[in-house]
């Protein structure tokens, strides 16, 4: 089955800093990535997702995503965050179903 | 409307007691899932069914047991309620159920057994 590993668990950027959130992935084949985050209270909002293509894939709210298959990575970046980005955001591998990494939970900094 | 709708959104209960959580979606989608949210915030599949028929049944304890009377709803009944089952409850849905597939995610119900 496919896992899914966010290394850091609390990461603290300044407002208008870049930021980058890691992930790494365990699969046999190609796998289908996703990142979601959570709002405070709700549910998780897909941000962008990678099926094959071209590496580099851009979702909502300025975020981009690099997929890295001899790293078997799928970072998340951003170059510039806003206060709003505070959130808990996860990395996700669909295969036989979702599995979803622990989470990573986002600090800004006025 | 809200796409995925469960409720309550907060559940308040003492040990022993038996509780259920329900689940609906308006997307017309044919694929639903209970996910459980610890409190350190890790997210696992518990069920999924598609179509009304169970689909993925990781290792849940049998007192909890989902209930699918149509396509749109995800009813989940947890019997004998321990103090580990406190946790955030998210509904979901997808369209067939392909992992390609983007999850339509609930607002949570937290539980919280005392």
């Amino acid at each position: 089955a496919q896992s899914v590993t966010q290394p850091d668990i609390h990461i603290t950027v300044s407002e208008g800093a870049s930021l980058e959130l890691r992930c790494n992935y365990s699969y046999g084949a190609t796998p289908y990535l996703f990142w979601y985050v959570q709002s405070p209270g709700q549910g998780l909002q897909l941000l962008l997702k990678y099926f094959s293509g071209d590496t580099l894939v851009q979702g909502i709210k300025g975020f981009e995503a690099e997929f890295k298959r001899s790293q078997s990575s799928f970072n998340l970046r951003k170059p510039s965050v806003h206060w709003s980005d505070a959130a808990e955001y996860f990395c996700a591998v669909g295969a036989e179903d979702m599995r979803f990494g622990a989470g990573t939970r986002l600090t800004v900094k006025p | 409307d809200t796409a995925v709708s469960q409720t309550p959104k907060y559940l308040v209960t003492q040990m022993g007691n038996d509780k259920s959580i329900k689940c609906e979606q308006n997307l017309g989608h044919d694929t639903m899932y209970w996910y459980k949210q610890d409190s350190k915030k890790f997210l696992k599949i518990m069920f999924s069914y598609n179509n009304k028929e169970l689909i993925i049944n990781e290792t849940v304890p049998n007192r909890f047991s989902p209930k699918s009377p149509d396509k749109a709803h995800l009813n989940l009944h947890i019997n004998s309620l321990e103090l580990g089952d406190s946790a955030v409850y998210f509904c979901a849905s997808s369209p067939r159920g392909d992992a390609r597939e983007k999850l339509f995610f609930g607002s949570g119900t937290q539980l919280s057994v005392l």
